[in-house]
């Protein structure tokens, strides 16, 4: 059973430019996350979306947005591109909302802004 | 506002010692508690949860404590091995009016060392 796959691995941008990063769940799945690690503020919360829905939102800026499709797999997108949103992006699965079965986490994409 | 906290940031055992990790919240709601094993270069790996109406639970070489009383829980560790060997984060979800929000907030984490 394939888990929760990210692409791209590693991504480097230049300040200003917007970038997608991709996730695809484990099948199954219908509900995905997304969430920010960086070193001085450890893993936050982005967006989570079920059913081609967003359910909940944290505390980021409206450059910060996301989507998901029929098929579960989900894309977030980041625009004008500053030199802290270099981290590592973080998506995760769930069978259903709220992670009752748990939340399998894919290995990331790593976003330099240079 | 909502915040998981840890006390230690770094924690190192010999091998076959027992280890605990411990995890402070803040929201005295949350319901679903999750331990996560990050290593290097890889996303969280799920270990153990539990959830609010229970005080513990059991799983292989790990047990999670729940004290809500304190708002307090713990990761114990039988056996450590060199393997265990990460950054462990706790986790809280907490559910709104009954209908449950995908919400994770997470510990700083602790970075547990393993030495042979």
């Amino acid at each position: 059973k394939a888990g929760v796959t990210q692409t791209p691995r590693y991504l480097i941008k230049t300040r200003g430019q917007q970038v997608t990063l991709s996730c695809s769940p484990i099948s199954g799945h219908r509900s995905v996350s997304w969430y920010q690690q960086t070193p001085g503020q450890g893993l936050q919360f982005l967006f989570e979306y079920f059913s081609e829905t967003q359910r909940n939102k944290g505390n980021f800026p409206g450059r910060f947005s996301g989507r998901q499709f029929s098929n579960s797999r989900s894309e977030m997108n980041v625009s004008t591109l500053e030199l802290g949103d270099s981290a590592l992006y973080l998506c995760a699965s769930s069978l259903v909302p709220g992670g009752d079965y748990g939340y399998t986490f894919g290995s990331g994409t790593r976003l330099t802004v240079v | 506002g909502e915040s998981v906290g840890l006390h230690l940031p770094t924690l190192s055992v010999q091998e076959g010692d027992n280890s605990i990790i411990n995890c402070a919240y803040s929201n005295s709601a949350s319901d679903y508690f999750i331990w996560y094993k990050q290593e290097s270069g890889k996303g969280p790996q799920f270990i153990i949860d539990i959830r609010s109406n229970m005080d513990k639970r059991q799983g292989q070489r790990v047990t999670v404590l729940l004290n809500k009383t304190v708002k307090h829980l713990s990761l114990q560790i039988a056996a450590t091995q060199p393997g265990d060997s990460a950054v462990y984060f706790c986790a809280e979800n907490w559910d709104a009016g009954g209908t449950s929000y995908g919400k994770l907030t997470f510990g700083q984490g602790t970075i547990l060392t393993v030495h042979p």
